[in-house]
């Protein structure tokens, strides 16, 4: 298995620009979800899914958009963005049941903004 | 909603120290707790964690941790750190009932271990 996949690795942005940060996991899990991650502050909970065609919001939403068509893939969007959208931004999986507790996390993206 | 802090935000250590990092949660109800390591570079991955039983939960690489209910801690624990222990640690808390799986998390801890 190649557990949590995420691209890009890096990108460079201007302000303004839209682009979509991928993340797919193949162990079948229901849960997934994204973070950023930014010196001293931690992990933030942008979005996150309970399952295909469920989202909701975490704790520093705006500015982003997700959707969960399929188990397998949670994309992140941006739609303009900005300066403080400079992090690194990862995604995570976990299955349900007592197990899904625990988090498979992706490599990461970092991202600068301009 | 729970909380989690981290109160350490930088701890800098000589090979061979012993390592205690804290962490303290607070929620009303039963929790799940988690300890996290991230190497540099690396994607985060679990340390270990703890659902009930014995308090004191052994994890990888030598590192353990105990739950104490009555203070809302888990604190991180290795009796003689290594080089390789470089890295940053974060505490994570999800409540054990409510069908909730989202995990919140500590402001993490920055390890550097001196050799």
């Amino acid at each position: 298995n190649a557990g949590v996949t995420q691209t890009p690795k890096f990108q460079v942005l201007k302000t303004g620009q839209s682009m979509t940060l991928q993340c797919a996991q193949d162990m079948n899990h229901e849960y997934m979800s994204w973070y950023r991650q930014d010196p001293g502050m931690g992990l933030r909970l942008i979005h996150y899914s309970v399952g295909a065609g469920i989202t909701d919001q975490g704790e520093v939403p705006n500015g982003y958009n997700v959707s969960r068509s399929t188990t397998e893939d949670f994309p992140l969007r941006l739609l303009s963005a900005a300066p403080s959208q400079t992090s690194v931004y990862f995604c995570a999986s976990s299955p349900s049941g007592k197990a899904g507790k625990t988090q498979y996390f992706g490599p990461g993206t970092r991202l600068l903004v301009l | 909603a729970q909380s989690v802090s981290q109160h350490n935000h930088h701890v800098i250590l000589s090979e061979a120290a012993s390592l205690e990092l804290g962490c303290n949660y607070s929620y009303g109800g039963t929790v799940n707790l988690f300890w996290y390591v991230q190497y540099p570079g690396q994607h985060l991955q679990l340390l270990l964690k703890y659902f009930s039983g014995d308090p004191l939960v052994k994890g990888i690489k030598g590192f353990e941790a105990e739950f104490i209910k009555s203070k809302f801690s888990f604190n991180l624990r290795k009796p003689s750190v290594q080089w390789s222990d470089t890295a940053e640690y974060f505490c994570a808390v999800i409540p054990a009932s409510g069908g909730s799986y989202i995990p919140t998390f500590g402001r993490g801890t920055s390890l550097i271990v001196h050799p």
